[in-house]
């Protein structure tokens, strides 16, 4: 069945490091990908989306390109600050049916040091 | 302006105990959600409705009611409340491929 499987955390880094946060999934059709972030607290917040092949999502200096060849939809950020400590959902939609039905992966931890 | 909000933040009861959750919109959607995070952060979808009318109904225990009276509101109902439904449950709603969540409601039954 369609599922969605990320890194385990909790991941902790200093501040300026490289994060990487892997994310595949398993889905027929051609699913819409995603990455939501949860702060301390709050609820879930979209933090970028890519809809098809090849596209990259950005936002608040983080990236994830959709790789249908490798059914792969990483999570990047270059320098990593504070304030992105949260846990952080990969997820997609399949394109199958009306219900707009978001599978999430089971979330990662992270947390960065000053 | 909060686009959605949820009540109450926090809910502790007792087993066996009845209660609602109440989540109110004012972003205009047409499509509201229903989640379960449990502690480990693992999120599952529980209902979600379109423009009143279930039209998601995952395999959740039927202690679980869901109530739309209008398009700005979905309820949340359990009955007979059970210790292994301590988890924080969100409201969202849905514009296009973006879903908008509420706070979230923590519920801890002793």
């Amino acid at each position: 069945g369609d599922s969605v499987t990320q890194m385990e955390g909790p991941v902790t880094l200093s501040e300026e490091a490289f994060l990487t946060i892997n994310c595949t999934y398993t889905a027929t059709g051609y699913p819409s990908l995603f990455w939501y972030v949860q702060y301390p607290g709050e609820g879930l917040q979209l933090l970028l989306k890519a809809t098809k092949a090849d596209d990259k999502g950005s936002n608040k200096g983080f990236e994830a390109t959709y790789r249908k060849e490798t059914t792969s939809f990483h999570l990047e950020k270059g320098s990593v600050q504070v304030s992105d400590s949260a846990v952080y959902f990969c997820a997609f939609l399949n394109s199958g049916g009306s219900n707009y039905k978001l599978t999430f992966g089971k979330g990662t931890l992270l947390t960065v040091n000053p | 302006d909060t686009a959605v909000s949820q009540t109450p933040k926090y809910l502790v009861t007792q087993m066996g105990n009845d209660k609602s959750i109440k989540c109110e919109q004012n972003l205009g959607h047409d499509t509201m959600y229903w989640y379960k995070q449990d502690s480990k952060k693992f999120l599952k979808i529980m209902f979600s409705y379109n423009n009143k009318e279930l039209i998601i109904n995952e395999t959740v225990p039927n202690r679980f009611s869901p109530k739309s009276p209008d398009k700005a509101h979905l309820n949340l109902h359990i009955n007979s409340l059970e210790l292994g439904d301590s988890a924080v449950y969100f409201c969202a709603t849905r514009r296009g491929y973006e879903q908008y969540f509420g706070p979230g409601t923590r519920l801890t039954v002793t």
